[in-house]
C-alpha cells in the first residue's frame, strides 16, 4: 500500500515553455502532498507543501509564481514549472502523507527528471 | 528547528564487509526516524523506519536503532553485496515536516 506516482518520469523541453508534473497517490487519500527538488549530488530540498483544497506553503526562496502547485483533490497535486529556464533543470520528487499525528510518514514518488534546453 | 547530521562519505567497501552509516539528530518533542535508499537516476525507498526510543527498524539485512538518549539512528549492515551501491539519506518526521540529512554514497566493490 501507499504508492505515490509521478508523470512524466522525464521531460525536456525549451526554455520559455511550461511544464506541468503531476503526482498521485494511487491507494490512499493524501491529505498533505510535498514537492522536493534535488540537484546532482544533493540531498532533496523541500520546496512546498500543499494541503488539499488551500493553497501551498512555499519555502522560503521558492518562488511561487514560477512554481505553480495545485492540490485539486485527496489523490492528486501538479507542480507546474512556468517559463522553464536552463537553471530549472532537475529532479522534481514528490511526496504524500495522510498524517494521522505530528510524526507520520511521507510517501515518495519516483521523481520527474526536467531538462530545460 | 529540526536537523539531521549523517556521516559525510563516499564510502567504499568490499563485498562482505560491515558498514555503518552514523546518523545524529535535533530534534523537540517525539520525532520519528527514517533511512530511505536512493538508487543511481531512481527516487527515494524507504529502507526502514522506527517511530519510538528503542525501536528497530529493519529491513534487507540493514538494521538501525532508535536511541533518544545519544539522539541517534545509526545504520547498519552486517554483509553488504555490490546491489547496495546506492546514496543514503537519514531523516527525521516532526511537527508534520521531514528533515533530510545529506545523504551517504557507499560504493560496495566485488
Amino acid at each position: 500500500g501507499a504508492v505515490v506516482s509521478q508523470h512524466p518520469s522525464w521531460v525536456i523541453c525549451k526554455s520559455g515553455t511550461s511544464v506541468k508534473i503531476e503526482c498521485r497517490s494511487l491507494d490512499f487519500q493524501a491529505t498533505t502532498m510535498f514537492w522536493y527538488r534535488q540537484f546532482p549530488k544533493q540531498s532533496l530540498m523541500l520546496m512546498a507543501t500543499s494541503n488539499e483544497g488551500s493553497k501551498a506553503t512555499y519555502e522560503q526562496g521558492v518562488e511561487k509564481d514560477k512554481f505553480l502547485i495545485n492540490h485539486a483533490s485527496l489523490t492528486l497535486s501538479t507542480l507546474t514549472v512556468t517559463s522553464a529556464h536552463p537553471e530549472d533543470s532537475s529532479f522534481y520528487i514528490c511526496s504524500a502523507s495522510f498524517p494521522r499525528d505530528r510524526a507520520s510518514e511521507q510517501f515518495f514518488g519516483p521523481g520527474t527528471r526536467l531538462t530545460v534546453l | 528547528g529540526d536537523s539531521v547530521t549523517q556521516m559525510e562519505g563516499p564510502v567504499t567497501l568490499s563485498e562482505e564487509a560491515f558498514l555503518t552509516i552514523n546518523c545524529t539528530y535535533t530534534a523537540t518533542g517525539y520525532p520519528s526516524l527514517f533511512w530511505y535508499v536512493q538508487y543511481p537516476g531512481e527516487g527515494l525507498q524507504l529502507l526502514l523506519k522506527a517511530t519510538k526510543a528503542d525501536d528497530k527498524g529493519s529491513n534487507k539485512g540493514f538494521e538501525a536503532t532508535y536511541r533518544k538518549e545519544t539522539t541517534s539512528f545509526h545504520l547498519e549492515k552486517g554483509s553488504v553485496q555490490v546491489s547496495d551501491s546506492a546514496v543514503y539519506f537519514c531523516a527525521l518526521v516532526n511537527d508534520y515536516k521531514l528533515s533530510f540529512g545529506a545523504g551517504t554514497t557507499v560504493t560496495v566493490r566485488a
